[in-house]
């Protein structure tokens, strides 16, 4: 099937700090990536959808400012923890759908858990 | 707008036995996909099982079925012959054909298998 790599899956960084979390389709082109933050024990919260070539789509209550993402090619989008503060601990998982075919299954990279200490 | 609801949040099933995971789901549209994801402890969402709306046929994949009431808009998900590596957290999830969006999840199901 279809893979979604995503880097790093672990990073501890200082508060104050800026971190960036790379998403990558290996064998399928994506117009569109999906990042969500999912806190324990809870289901995945749509933060962001990253489109290519052009300005992410963000939900109510997400800061655009501080979580900024590029989608700079098909294969590749990036989530930009700015000025990271410890409230910004969690799990980030990026999704991925393929362009040629809208009505397959949404492919998920295997998660950055974010401490920000 | 479309929702998704499991209303089980929590589940456990014996080893070798059966155990049925609930999902319903509300739409206005008749051209939709439904699926079912499983996130085990690490965290790795794997897609267990998807149906096409406009099939009536209930998919399979191996030990994981689906009942799927398309008029009761009713997508639940039965695991047969539970394994201990079937615990993790279970989420339906739900598109319209052809949109280019995000699936749309419930908030999960907990399953835990006991040996």
């Amino acid at each position: 099937g279809a893979v979604v790599s995503q880097h790093p899956s672990r990073v501890i960084c200082k508060s104050g700090t800026s971190v960036k979390i790379e998403c990558r389709s290996l064998d399928f082109q994506a117009t569109t990536m999906f990042w969500y933050r999912q806190f324990p024990k809870q289901s995945l919260m749509l933060m962001a959808t990253s489109n290519e070539g052009s300005k992410a789509t963000y939900e109510q209550g997400v800061e655009k400012d501080k979580f900024l993402i590029n989608h700079a090619s098909l294969t590749l989008s990036t989530l930009t923890v700015t000025s990271a503060h410890p409230e910004d601990s969690s799990f980030y998982i990026c999704s991925a759908r393929d362009r040629r075919n809208m009505n397959t299954e949404a492919f998920f990279g295997q998660g950055t858990r974010l401490t920000v200490v | 707008a479309q929702t998704v609801t499991q209303s089980q949040p929590e589940m456990s099933v014996q080893e070798a036995e059966t155990v049925t995971l609930s999902c319903t789901y509300d739409t206005s549209e008749s051209n939709y996909y439904l699926f079912w994801y499983k996130q085990p402890p690490s965290r790795q969402m794997i897609l267990v099982i998807r149906q096409e709306a406009y099939k009536q046929q209930n998919a399979t994949e191996n030990r994981f079925s689906v009942n799927f009431q398309k008029a009761a808009k009713s997508f639940s998900l039965k695991i047969s012959d539970s394994q201990l590596g079937d615990t993790a957290m279970y989420f339906c999830a739900f598109i319209l054909g052809g949109s280019q969006g995000n699936l749309i999840f419930g908030k999960g199901t907990k399953l835990s298998v006991k040996p």
